[in-house]
C-alpha cells in the first residue's frame, strides 16, 4: 500500500529552470512532511520539511507548497543548478516519538547546463 | 566525523547463505532504522528501534531479523539469503522527539545475491 505518492519519475531541467516534483498522500493523520536529497552512492539527506499549519515554506532556493484540503505537496526548486542533480523522495509521518516515515517512490532530477 | 556507519559497504551472498549488517551512530539518537531501496519502489522501512531495548518489524520484515545492541549499534542479520534481497540497505537513526531534525542515514549496503 503507497501512502504517498510522488511524481514524476524522471525530470529533465535546464539550468536555471524550475524544478516541480509533486506528492499526494492518503493519511490525514500525517503531520510532518520531509523532503530528502540523495546524491549517488550517497544515503538520503533531510533537505526541507514542513507540517500541515503553514502553507508554504522557503529555504534559500527550496520552497515546499502543501495543500492540506487536497492532501498534496510539493517541492519547487528554483534556479537550479546541475550541483541539484540528485534523487528527492518525499516523505510524511504522523506526531512525535519514534517518527517512522514513509517515503516516496522518489524522482530523479537531472539539471543540464 | 559524527554520523552513521554502516559496514560493509558492498557485499555478494550466494542464496542460502547468513550474513549481518552492521551500523553504529554517535550522535547519541535513541531511534535506529533499517530501510532497503529498491529502483520505484523508494525507501521501505524493514525493521526499526525505538529506543534501547525495543525493536519492531516495519513494512518488510520477512526473511530478517534485527538486533538492538546497545544505544549506538543496531544490527540487520540475513538468515538465509535471497536473491529478492538483492537491495541497497541504508541504516537511520533520529533523535525521535524533535522531528524537525528528521533522519541521519548512513552511505549504504550495496547486497547482491546471486
Amino acid at each position: 500500500q503507497q501512502q504517498v505518492k510522488q511524481s514524476p519519475q524522471s525530470l529533465i531541467v535546464q539550468k536555471g529552470g524550475i524544478s516541480i516534483i509533486n506528492c499526494a498522500y492518503e493519511n490525514t493523520a500525517f503531520d510532518y512532511f520531509p523532503w530528502y536529497q540523495q546524491f549517488p552512492g550517497k544515503g538520503p539527506a533531510l533537505l526541507i520539511a514542513i507540517r500541515p499549519d503553514v502553507s508554504e515554506k522557503k529555504e534559500g532556493r527550496f520552497t515546499i507548497s502543501f495543500n492540506k484540503s487536497a492532501k498534496q505537496f510539493s517541492l519547487h526548486i528554483m534556479d537550479s543548478q546541475p550541483g541539484d542533480s540528485a534523487t528527492y523522495f518525499c516523505a510524511a509521518s504522523i506526531g512525535m516519538g519514534y517518527q517512522k516515515v514513509t517515503f516516496g517512490t522518489g524522482t530523479k532530477l537531472q539539471v543540464i547546463p | 566525523n559524527a554520523g552513521v556507519t554502516q559496514t560493509p559497504k558492498f557485499q555478494v551472498l550466494k542464496t542460502g547463505q547468513s550474513m549481518t549488517l552492521q551500523c553504529a551512530q554517535d550522535m547519541n539518537h535513541n531511534s535506529m532504522y533499517w530501510y532497503r531501496q529498491d529502483p520505484g519502489m523508494g525507501l521501505r522501512l524493514i525493521y526499526y528501534s525505538a529506543s534501547e531495548g525495543t525493536t519492531d518489524k516495519g513494512e518488510v520484515p520477512n526473511g530478517y531479523n534485527v538486533s538492538r545492541l546497545n544505544k549506538r549499534e543496531f544490527s540487520l542479520r540475513l538468515e538465509s539469503a535471497a536473491p529478492s534481497q538483492t537491495s541497497v540497505y541504508f541504516c537511520a537513526s533520529s533523535e525521535g522527539g524533535t522531528p524537525s531534525y528528521g533522519y541521519t542515514f548512513g552511505s549504504g549496503t550495496r547486497l547482491t545475491v546471486v
